[in-house]
């Protein structure tokens, strides 16, 4: 069965500090792995998208890596911020199965 | 520019009711489909379209069902809504399905009692 497992399930850092996020995928074949940002409320905001080929990809504060080999990926926010509280979700999809296999997300809170 | 457009933003029906969630983008994207978000889940996806006048069952689609008769448009109906389909439906719309301009609606927040 295709998973997209995440982790930490949540993760409360001080604003200011870096944090790591992770997904571990078995989506087989892959086509291509996404990091979506959702406030609480809201519907989710594409941060980076990388293919097979790629293996860091940048948005401002936040570093997304792959490692297609060993099929893991991490998000990497600098410098964190109030407003980076919410919940981060990982997609990875395979055009060739037809879908798009939705992490269940790790929600960041970033406290003062 | 809206984007992808969502309505209504919160809805209650009685079990047993029919509606029809609607979604709308600008962008003249021809990728769009619908998830449903439970809390403490991922999003599943119910149906896809991958362009006027095609239609496709995602990973939910049962209870469901949708249409695309313009590249704009890609209303959700609930035939018979049930308590299970209380959930939050997002929209999402994309270039193509490589998921690029990958863009999601606010969502619809569905109460069914």
């Amino acid at each position: 069965k295709n998973q997209v497992e995440q982790s930490p399930q949540s993760l409360i850092i001080l604003e200011g500090k870096n944090c790591t996020l992770q997904c571990n995928y078995t989506v087989s074949p892959f086509s291509n792995l996404r990091w979506y940002k959702q406030d609480t409320g809201r519907g989710p905001v594409s941060l980076t998208i990388m293919t097979f080929s790629e293996n860091t990809k940048s948005n401002g504060r936040y570093t997304a890596t792959l490692d297609a080999d060993t099929k893991q990926s991490s998000l990497h926010i600098t410098a964190s911020q109030l407003s980076d509280s919410a919940s981060y979700i990982c997609v990875v999809s395979s055009f060739s199965a037809g879908k798009s296999t939705f992490g269940d997300g790790t929600t960041l809170t970033v406290k003062p | 520019n809206a984007g992808v457009t969502q309505t209504p933003k919160f809805q209650v029906l009685k079990t047993g009711q029919s509606m029809t969630l609607q979604c709308a983008q600008d962008m003249n994207h021809e990728y769009m489909s619908w998830y449903r978000q439970d809390p403490g889940m991922g999003l599943r996806l119910i149906h896809y379209s991958v362009g006027a006048g095609i239609t496709d069952q995602g990973e939910v689609p049962n209870g469901y069902n949708v249409s695309r008769s313009t590249t704009e448009d890609f209303p959700l109906r609930l035939l018979s809504a049930a308590p299970s389909q209380t959930s939050v439906y997002f929209c999402a719309s994309s270039r193509d399905r490589d998921g690029y301009g990958y863009t999601f609606g606010s969502g619809t927040r569905l109460t069914v009692v």
